[in-house]
């Protein structure tokens, strides 16, 4: 069974960068068969999608944070990880990582997420 | 961007009575919708994807339906722990969206 588990600073500073890790056992991140995402999730609200890479190093991001973010992977280490740059309050959230299906849906890729990491509250606040 | 409106925002049942969650999407997602639970302080899980599809390990109380625009997750009969907050997310179009929620409470 897959698992994923998020690590990285509960707290940055205003215009800081947000960085995260999402440490992945069970399975490899180095298949063609899913991608690897960021999700998070304001209080009380409903979750917001804000990337995703594949094992080639190809990245996919949320036109709304794309100016803002970076993903990367580490298949040595079976991580990939997330930069969220220039950070204020409004990023404050529960941040999640979750894997992402490609196959097994009518027309082409999944883009559901099934399987996620446990999430870890960052709080931007100096 | 596809907006997602679930309703109604909270439904309060019984154990063993039926529940109806309503997604309805600002424009067509054709069967492109899954929907999720999400318990308090957990992540959220895969129940139905593509509209219909149940997740490996999802009881056959979770069904969902749906075309288009307006697509329906049927609980047939509530456990326990089925009370909880359900999502539904649609793969049509970038960006990948979410629903603001359904909270499930014990009447």
């Amino acid at each position: 069974q897959v698992q994923l588990q998020e690590s990285g600073p509960g707290l940055v500073k205003p215009l800081e960068t947000l960085s995260l890790t999402c440490t992945v056992s069970g399975g490899s991140i180095n298949s063609r068969d899913y991608y690897w995402a960021w999700v998070r999730q304001h209080p009380g609200k409903g979750p917001e999608w804000i990337g995703y890479i594949f094992y080639s190093g190809g990245t996919y991001y949320n036109e709304f944070l794309e100016s803002r973010v970076t993903m990367s992977l580490d298949t040595s280490k079976n991580q990939f990880s997330l930069k969220l740059t220039s950070v204020s309050a409004a990023d404050t959230a529960v941040y999640y990582c979750a894997r992402v299906l490609r196959s097994g849906c009518s027309g082409g890729n999944c883009y559901y997420f099934d399987h996620w990491g446990q999430g870890t509250l960052v709080t931007v606040s100096s | 961007e596809i907006v997602l409106t679930q309703s109604p925002a909270t439904l309060s049942l019984s154990p063993g009575e039926r529940a109806t969650l309503s997604c309805r999407a600002s424009q067509s997602v054709a069967s492109h919708l899954a929907w999720y639970q999400q318990m308090p302080g957990q992540a959220p899980r895969l129940l139905i994807y593509d509209t219909s599809n149940r997740a490996t390990g999802i009881p056959a109380r979770f069904s969902g339906s749906g075309s288009g625009t307006d697509f329906t997750l049927t609980i047939s009969s509530l456990e326990p722990e089925d009370f909880a907050v359900y999502y539904c997310q649609q793969r049509s179009n970038w960006p990948l969206t979410f629903g603001g929620g359904t909270r499930v409470e014990i009447k």
